[in-house]
């Protein structure tokens, strides 16, 4: 059975600063790892998509890279704002038939001004 | 170009009554998901729907829960007999029938509160 890991549970950093998510998954049998932000009260939003032959992806201040060997995937936020406020999810689509997403409990990001 | 469509948004229910809550898909989407996630924790997997069919429904409770996807409008997901336990946002997803590696579509999510 896939269980998805993310560390830390909660971080707080000033503005500027670069950090990283992480996330890690037990059976690397997946199709992609996909990451999400959610915001309190709201849906999930999509942020980035890498398929399981792909190492890493690109979308403005964010980058995301997979070692699907080790299973572990971080999430890389360059020079945060407070509006990058938000829990930061990583889920995993198992290869197969099955299409369910698996998801981590997320990382609560803060960014203080 | 409207996205998932959940609702209601918020819905109240007392212990013992029935909760239905809607999804309509992303327009030209015939896979459609449900998860739940409850205070502080991840989103969990409950059922994969196609149009008219039950595809997986492991993660959801074999009592109370029922799901279905109709030809024609919304997904229902539907609790009878309500418990304070199921208090959670239910979140609907879709996708499109072409490639499994598609990404997931997320509405909006229905919040549940059962007094």
């Amino acid at each position: 059975k896939q269980e998805v890991t993310q560390i830390p549970a909660a971080l707080s950093v000033p503005e500027g600063e670069n950090l990283v998510l992480n996330c890690s998954f037990t059976d690397s049998a997946i199709y992609n790892l996909q990451w999400f932000r959610q915001d309190p009260g709201k849906g999930l939003t999509s942020l980035l998509l890498i398929q399981s032959s792909q190492r890493e992806q690109t979308s403005g201040r964010l980058n995301a890279s997979l070692d699907k060997s080790s299973g572990r995937s971080t999430l890389y936020i360059a020079a945060s704002q407070p509006g990058d406020s938000a829990t930061y999810l990583c889920a995993v689509k198992a290869s197969g038939s099955a299409r369910q997403l698996t998801f981590g409990s997320g990382t609560q990001l803060t960014v203080l001004p | 170009n409207a996205g998932v469509m959940q609702n209601p948004r918020h819905l109240v229910r007392r212990r013992g009554q029935e909760a239905r809550l809607r999804c309509s898909p992303v327009k030209g989407h015939s896979h459609v998901y449900w998860y739940r996630q409850l205070p502080e924790e991840g989103l969990k997997f409950m059922v994969y729907l196609q149009k008219e069919n039950i595809i997986d429904e492991s993660g959801m409770p074999k009592e109370r829960f029922s799901a279905e996807f109709p030809k024609e409008g919304p997904s229902i997901l539907r609790i009878q007999q309500v418990v304070r336990g199921d208090s959670a946002a239910y979140f609907c997803a879709s996708s499109p029938d072409r490639v499994i590696q598609e990404t997931q579509y997320f509405g909006p999510g229905t919040r549940l509160l059962v007094l």
